[in-house]
């Protein structure tokens, strides 16, 4: 079935550490989207890509980093630049200039200790 | 710059009642585009509804139902006659896609829905 894969579901890291959210889709999207969603705020967009080996930074990009290697894959670090990085992490893709439709995935919980 | 606000933040009601969820956005552009999503406890945003600037025409599908207003910038939503399996969290959002040529989307602060049997 077609859709988008995030993982790992949860995930525990240290302070201090960094982290590496996977998000792979097999929709032929040349869109990808990471947004970070926490409790009573909704949705805020970390980074976007529109193609392969081009990215951009959303609304909240500081302490965060992202590749863009290939079509299908958009992995997320958080670093231990990230102040407050306790979060849930959501992937989205979509067809580029579309009318904007997103399909994400099950998203990644993060919890800093 | 764009901005969708939800006021209300978490709605409960007793299953077959209505409820209607408001949605106001505020954006300069004369081309957007409107959405809602249905986030359910798995965490999965499920896209609903997308509505562009330029068709304001009202719909029913099944138990739900839009009301788009330009006049008041707002895009409500309805579910008739609830369920327990309605119960999640609903988030409006808005596009300036066709200007910018990329779908970035500004999500609402999301309504939680609880349905109680």
């Amino acid at each position: 079935d077609g859709g988008i894969t995030q993982s790992p579901k949860y995930l525990f890291r240290k302070e201090g550490q960094n982290v590496t959210l996977s998000c792979e889709q097999n929709l032929n999207h040349d869109a990808m989207y990471w947004y970070r969603q926490d409790p009573g705020q909704g949705l805020r967009l970390i980074y976007y890509s529109q193609i392969v080996n081009d990215f951009q930074k959303g609304d909240i990009a500081e302490g965060y980093s992202v590749s863009r290697e290939k079509k299908e894959s958009f992995p997320l670090t958080v670093t231990s630049a990230q102040k407050n990085p306790t979060a849930f992490y959501l992937c989205a893709s979509s067809i580029s200039g579309g009318t904007g439709e997103l399909f994400f995935g099950e998203g990644s919980r993060l919890t800093v200790l | 710059a764009q901005k969708v606000t939800q006021a209300q933040t978490e709605i409960s009601v007793v299953e077959k009642e209505d409820v209607t969820l408001d949605c106001v956005y505020e954006t300069r552009d004369t081309t957007y585009y409107l959405f809602w999503y249905k986030q359910p406890p798995s965490g999965e945003l499920v896209f609903l509804i997308r509505r562009n600037s330029f068709d304001e025409q009202n719909e029913i599908s099944g138990r739900y139902s839009w009301n788009f207003q330009k006049s008041t910038s707002s895009f409500n939503f309805t579910i008739t006659a609830s369920q327990v399996v309605d119960s999640a969290v609903y988030f409006c959002a808005l596009s300036e896609a066709a200007r910018e040529g990329n779908n970035r989307l500004a999500f609402g602060k999301g309504n939680q829905v609880v349905v109680i049997p």
